[in-house]
């Protein structure tokens, strides 16, 4: 079956640690996003990435880091800088002739 | 800036009928998403509107209106299982390519 897998389901992260959340996608789609929700909150746009080895900072980057080496995968880093990182994270991805977002069923971040 | 509006929670009656508004002030507005979230879920897609007018899929019905930067969701023959969280989102398009802004999200509650 076509999906994207978001893993793990459940991470802890200890002060002054960098994580990476995982994010594959075998729909053969050519865009990928990243956002991170707070509770009782929308989803705000962290990454996106258009096509292969080229991504745009959203609306929250800071603190926040990407690649996209592969198609079918875009990891995020949430790193040291990052002072608020409890959250869920949610990863997207979007055919190119389609305007709809596909999700992952998230990673929810708690800092230790 | 980008800003979407919608209410933060409201309640209803199984087998009455609910309409969530939703407004917005964007730039390169290219169309708008309603998507419905469970708790700790993925937002699941649920209504896609570009042009003007009612879009009818089975209980559910989103309208849009450009001119007025307005949306609603319409959810008629509420069910206990509609109690989620709906999401207005719009498709916007930037130099980086299409992404997607969300509002914060209507809480719907539905009651017996």
């Amino acid at each position: 079956d076509g999906g994207i897998t978001q893993s793990p389901k459940y991470l802890f992260r200890k002060e002054g640690q960098n994580v990476t959340l995982s994010c594959e996608q075998n729909l053969n789609h050519d865009a990928m996003y990243w956002y991170r929700q707070d509770p009782g909150q929308g989803l705000r746009l962290i990454y996106y990435s258009q096509i292969v080895n080229d991504f745009q900072k959203g609306d929250i980057a800071e603190g926040y880091s990407v690649s996209r080496e592969k198609k079918e995968s875009f990891p995020l880093t949430v790193t040291s800088a990052q002072k608020n990182p409890t959250a869920f994270y949610l990863c997207a991805s979007r055919d190119r002739e389609d305007e709809k977002l596909f999700f992952g069923s998230g990673t929810q971040l708690s800092v230790l | 800036g980008q800003n979407i509006d919608q209410p933060t929670e409201m309640t209803a009656t199984e087998g009455a009928i609910v309409q969530i508004n939703c407004t917005y002030q964007t730039s390169g507005f290219n169309g708008l998403f309603w998507y419905q979230q469970h708790a700790g879920e993925a937002p699941t897609f649920l209504s896609y509107n570009v042009l003007d007018g009612l879009e009818e899929k089975g209980r559910f019905s989103s309208f849009l209106s450009r001119s007025k930067g307005y949306s609603y969701l319409l959810l008629k023959e509420l069910q206990m299982k509609d109690s989620a969280s709906y999401l207005c989102a719009a498709s916007l398009l930037t130099g980086g390519g299409n992404k997607l802004t969300f509002g914060t999200g209507t809480q719907l509650k539905v009651e017996l």
